[in-house]
């Protein structure tokens, strides 16, 4: 029973390009949420996603990030035209449903830009 | 809206030590969760302990306990006889228990078991 798989790991970009993570979650989940964890800070809550629907995304950045998870297929945290400041370990979690206190983590990517 | 502090950046302890992380959150809501999660050096987020507020009785895993103080939003956790392997990055997390189920994480507790 494979947990939430996250990859790449690390992904390096220069300025100017696209970053594009991608998230598994554990089998049988239906809700994906993505943190963003700056060097040395808590994480901090992007977005929420069920099948097909954004369901908060108070946390993400009015431009350049945008996030989907589609009927079929991982969820996919997209970063356009990259700054050094997106710089940051980026971390998707799963539930099964509303008792979202069953969150698990995957273990993160963790993004480098140039 | 939800804050956590952990006042401690960073915290060191002789093997078999019991030690203390402070957290305290500042809340308008009466229902909530609230976390410990560790983070060692290979970054994977895991779950130490869980405390429901409306829970009294303090949560406790093995070696690790928490100090629920609700009207003074406190929530330390305690780690026993500290263990090598319990050296990482803790953090501290709330959860209201309506809604949005999302995470507010503190700002991390750096916590090194010295053989």
């Amino acid at each position: 029973n494979a947990g939430v798989m996250q990859n790449p790991r690390h992904l390096v970009r220069r300025r100017g390009q696209e970053a594009r993570l991608r998230c598994s979650p554990v089998k049988g989940h239906s809700h994906v949420y993505w943190y963003r964890q700056l060097p040395e800070e808590g994480l901090k809550f992007m977005v929420y996603l069920q099948k097909e629907n954004i369901i908060d995304e108070s946390g993400m950045p009015k431009e350049r990030f945008s996030a989907e998870f589609p009927k079929e297929g991982p969820s996919i945290l997209r970063i356009q035209q990259v700054v050094r400041g997106d710089s940051a370990a980026y971390f998707c979690a799963s539930s099964p449903g509303l008792l979202g206190e069953k969150l698990f983590f995957g273990s993160g990517t963790q993004l480098s830009v140039l | 809206a939800q804050t956590v502090t952990q006042s401690q950046p960073e915290m060191s302890v002789q093997e078999a030590e019991t030690v203390t992380l402070s957290c305290t959150y500042d809340t308008s809501e009466s229902n909530y969760y609230l976390f410990w999660y560790k983070q060692p050096p290979s970054r994977q987020m895991i779950l130490v302990i869980r405390q429901e507020a409306y829970k009294q009785q303090n949560a406790t895993e093995n070696r690790f306990s928490v100090n629920f103080q609700k009207a003074a939003k406190s929530f330390s956790l305690k780690i026993s006889d500290s263990q090598l392997g319990d050296t990482a990055m803790y953090f501290c997390a709330f959860m209201k228990m309506e809604g949005a189920q999302k995470l507010v994480f503190g700002q991390g507790t750096r916590l090194t078991i010295n053989p």
